[in-house]
């Protein structure tokens, strides 16, 4: 079965430090570009981060660079999301990706995981 | 950066036909992708690249993309189809990609 399973979510406080980790299982997936997607609670979804196949480009979204790393290890089909410097408002459910390439060669998501639950608060 | 403007809500009887529009600056020269979610459910792609559906997708959903408005239109509306929709694209200026803020679907 295609799908993604994400872990690694809980309670942290304000500036602390968590690391979320996505397995992909069913397809190859170290022939994919994936991203993080979080969702606040009541709010709209929020691209965080992607990686390229190889691991050898990353983007992120303003309000992350510096404090998140996004990371991969195609041997163990694993991707990785290193979250420092917590703060209150990455409170949210983070999603794993998958990236398919659009015809204006950019990216959509075509599967998803069914999310990981991270709260900041003291 | 790009920002993407979706309405809070829309409502539509059932057998009737829905209409979400995303708007952005120029958003036809751009590929933009739909996502429905459910609630405590993943988002699921339901339009990518303008108006393309993926398999298991009903024919009932379609795409629509010129000037600065994106829409999906829902055809023939069922209870199931109630839930979030959200336009999605990527922004090659800065890298990034961007979701509309999501429009709540309610059947009447």
């Amino acid at each position: 079965e295609v799908q993604l399973v994400e872990s690694g979510g809980g309670l942290v406080q304000p500036g602390g430090s968590l690391r979320l980790s996505c397995a992909a299982s069913g397809f190859t997936f170290s022939s994919y570009w994936m991203s993080w997607v979080r969702q606040a609670p009541g709010k709209g979804l929020e691209w965080v981060a992607n990686i390229k196949q190889d691991g050898s480009e990353k983007y992120y979204v303003d309000s992350v660079k510096g404090r998140f790393t996004i990371s991969r290890d195609n041997a163990k089909n694993s991707l990785y999301l290193q979250m420092n410097s917590l703060r209150a408002e990455d409170t949210a459910v983070y999603y794993c990706a998958r990236d398919r390439i659009a015809v204006a060669g950019t990216w959509y998501f075509d599967l998803w995981g069914r999310g990981t639950l991270v709260t900041v608060s003291s | 950066s790009y920002v993407l403007t979706q309405p809070p809500s829309v409502s539509v009887a059932p057998g009737q036909t829905a209409r979400i529009t995303c708007g952005g600056n120029n958003i036809g020269s751009k590929s933009v992708h739909w996502y429905q979610q459910k609630p405590g459910q993943a988002p699921v792609l339901v339009v990518y690249d303008d108006s393309d559906r993926p398999s298991g997708i009903p024919e009932r959903f379609s795409g629509s993309n010129s000037g600065n408005t994106a829409t999906l239109t829902i055809s023939r509306v069922e209870a199931g189809d109630e839930a979030d929709y959200y336009c999605q694209v990527w922004d090659s200026s800065s890298d990034q990609g961007v979701f509309g803020g999501g429009t709540k679907l309610t059947v009447l």
